[in-house]
């Protein structure tokens, strides 16, 4: 059963400061992931998606799989309070026909 | 507006109840999903479906049912088997049923408490 592991937090960093979230996963052959951002009491919506191994960037978010150590984090530049959040991991089942969600880390930017 | 409708917003139910979730989209999706949120959790897999009349259990899908009946719709029925109903729901849908470079489109969720 491949899983996606996050640390829930809460990661609490000053306005202006870099935010870096990260996930591991279980499978070695996975492929693609994807980082959604959840407001409380809100639907998560995408803000990344990555696929191969290196950085990818947009806007503030950067994303970065390293296929070798299993791991792809989230680097949020100039945090700003909007940016406080959960923030989802996730990636295809086995059969890539769903997606698998880690548990969420909590962001809290202060101001 | 294109994007995915659910209904109820807030549901309570006595214990012993069945209770049906409505999803409906109008992105002419093929795939929809069912998850379950509990505070401090991801999202939990519960059924989708790649197709009309076709539906695949996901990693929760005992004591609740679907159907897919029509493209756009994927109703969810919590039934008096699922222990602990009491969650946040959400449904989504994505325009193929690939998720290598899929993105997953979510309604606004349905909140179910268990009374």
């Amino acid at each position: 059963q491949k899983e996606v592991e996050q640390n829930s937090g809460p990661l609490s960093v000053p306005e202006g400061a870099i935010a870096s979230l990260n996930c591991t996963y279980s499978d070695r052959g996975s492929q693609s992931f994807f980082w959604y951002r959840q407001y409380s009491g809100k639907s998560p919506e995408l803000i990344m998606f990555i696929y191969s191994n290196g950085d990818k960037e947009d806007g503030r978010f950067t994303a970065q799989l390293n296929k070798a150590s299993q791991y792809v984090s989230l680097l949020i530049r100039d945090s700003q309070p909007s940016d406080s959040a959960t923030y989802l991991c996730a990636s295809p089942n086995q059969a890539g026909t769903a997606l698998i969600f880690g548990k969420g880390t909590t962001l809290s930017v202060s101001s | 507006d294109g994007g995915i409708t659910q209904s109820p917003k807030y549901l309570f139910r006595k214990e012993g109840q069945n209770v049906t979730l409505s999803c409906e989209q109008n992105l002419n999706h093929d795939a929809m999903y069912w998850y379950r949120q509990d505070p401090g959790q991801g999202l939990r897999l519960i059924y989708y479906s790649q197709i009309v009349n076709d539906f695949q259990k996901g990693d929760i899908a005992e004591g609740y049912s679907v159907s897919r009946e029509k493209k756009e719709s994927f109703p969810l029925t919590v039934t008096s088997a699922q222990k602990n109903p009491t969650a946040f729901y959400l449904c989504a849908s994505s325009e193929t049923g690939t998720m290598t470079t899929g993105e997953l489109f979510f309604g606004e969720g349905s909140r179910l408490t268990v009374l």
